[in-house]
């Protein structure tokens, strides 16, 4: 079945450093890529999406590209913020959306002052 | 705010009980999508439903069961609840039943099974 793979940390950094976080995946056919994020005591918000492949995503400086080549969807931010402070999750739909979101077990940024 | 209500916020019960947990998607989304977070499963999706039909199963156990109304609300119905059902639940509601159309999540319902 569909499984998406995401480093779990936590992931620590200092306000305005370089963020990666990778995720790969693995589907039959042709999925839709997500990044969600989900602040303490919240649902998830989508931060950006990618529906097929070369696809670049982005949103509040965040970005990710959607390789097939690779099976990968890494999340990237030039310069981080304390308030993006989060769990971030990749997940991918497939089937035509009618099996719901499969997602990576999230990755918990800590970004320090 | 995601326009996607849930109730309770918050359910204490005990093993053995019943519950029943309750969405409202965003007005006129067609789709709502039941998943549960727990900390040693993390994000699964239950189940899926489309203008009251059921398009989708996941990891839902035989003990749960869901329902999309007229009016489009969903209802998630839990049985014979045990400690291992504690866990946060959440549903999201899309416009259509497509892969590209993006789920927008409500504020989940915190359900402890003591």
């Amino acid at each position: 079945g569909d499984s998406v793979t995401q480093m779990e940390g936590p992931v620590t950094l200092s306000e305005e450093a370089f963020l990666t976080i990778n995720c790969t995946y693995t589907a039959t056919g042709y999925p839709s890529l997500f990044w969600y994020v989900q602040y303490p005591g919240e649902g998830l918000q989508l931060l950006l999406k990618a529906t097929k492949a070369d696809d670049k995503g982005s949103n509040k400086g965040f970005e990710a590209t959607y390789r097939k080549e690779t099976t990968s969807f890494h999340l990237e931010k030039g310069s981080v913020q304390v308030s993006d402070s989060a769990v971030y999750f990749c997940a991918l739909i497939n089937r035509g959306g009618a099996d719901g979101l499969t997602f990576g077990k999230g990755t918990h940024l800590i970004i320090q002052p | 705010d995601s326009g996607v209500t849930q109730t309770p916020k918050h359910l204490i019960t005990a093993t053995g009980q019943r519950v029943t947990l309750r969405c409202s998607p965003r007005s006129g989304d067609l789709s709502v999508y039941w998943y549960q977070q727990s900390l040693d499963q993390g994000l699964q999706f239950l189940i899926h439903y489309y203008n009251g039909e059921e398009r989708a199963k996941g990891n839902i156990l035989e003990r749960f069961s869901a329902q999309q109304f007229p009016d489009l609300h969903s209802e998630l119905n839990l049985s014979s609840l045990e400690l291992g059902d504690s866990a946060l639940y959440f549903c999201a509601s899309s416009g259509l039943s497509t892969g590209t159309d993006t789920q927008y999540f409500g504020p989940g319902t915190r359900l402890t099974v003591l």
